[in-house]
């Protein structure tokens, strides 16, 4: 398996206040993703990275933002954190963007009050 | 705009029986289409891929899919059931493996 990990593993926070997840893989991928997971909806593409300081917005990128630094490392914040935004979080990479399969990360849950 | 239907969102099979998981999907040229697995509390974990030639296509864990373009179809299958196969299962469908539309996913429950 890909070294993916994902921190912290769970957080509780208020409403208004910034949070920052952090994803972290060794496999030298170039490209990474953000994703929520929600029940019901699958999961959907926040944001994601093709290359150190390249990002571009997924589907419901609305209230969040990211930056890669490093290629290992890949940070989604949450500004301003709403409860609409209490979620499972997860983090996957691919070390093409074809084809290539994608490894995920092991989430990050985060509950908003 | 790609899409994936997965009509089913809970299953339950006996342990030794076969499984067909359906997902349909919408797209606008060849897709590419995955099938991924998820137990409970841990990141999706690949099954198997389909992007072009022969449209059986074999997975991990003895599970294999099989796209049929007419049907819009891509159905995962498998001939025996294990009690380790109880997991959500998502069918996804894109151009690329990163920014697939994923399915809102099946549950499998395997009876003893």
């Amino acid at each position: 398996d890909a070294g993916i990990t994902q921190s912290p593993r769970h957080k509780v926070t208020e409403t208004g206040t910034p949070v920052t997840l952090r994803c972290h893989q060794t496999e030298n991928h170039r490209y990474m993703y953000w994703y929520r997971q929600d029940p019901g909806h699958g999961l959907r593409l926040i944001h994601y990275s093709y290359g150190v300081k390249d990002t571009d917005k997924g589907e419901v990128s609305d209230g969040y933002s990211v930056s890669r630094s490093k290629t290992e490392d890949f940070l989604l914040t949450l500004e301003s954190a709403t409860s609409s935004q209490t979620s499972v979080y997860f983090c996957a990479s691919t070390r093409g963007e074809s084809t290539d399969t994608q490894y995920f990360g092991p989430g990050t849950r985060l509950t908003v009050l | 705009a790609q899409s994936v239907t997965q009509p089913d969102i809970h299953i339950t099979v006996s342990e030794g029986a076969s499984l067909e998981l359906r997902c349909n999907y919408s797209y606008g040229a060849t897709p590419y289409l995955f099938w991924y697995v998820q137990s409970p509390g841990q990141g999706l974990q690949l099954l198997l891929k389909y992007f072009s030639g022969d449209t059986l296509v074999q997975g991990i864990k003895g599970f294999e899919a099989e796209f049929k373009r007419s049907q819009s179809s891509f159905n995962l299958r498998k001939p025996s059931v294990h009690w380790s196969d109880a997991a959500e299962y998502f069918c996804a469908v894109g151009a690329n493996a990163g920014k697939s539309t994923f399915g809102d996913g099946t549950t499998l429950t395997v009876k003893p």
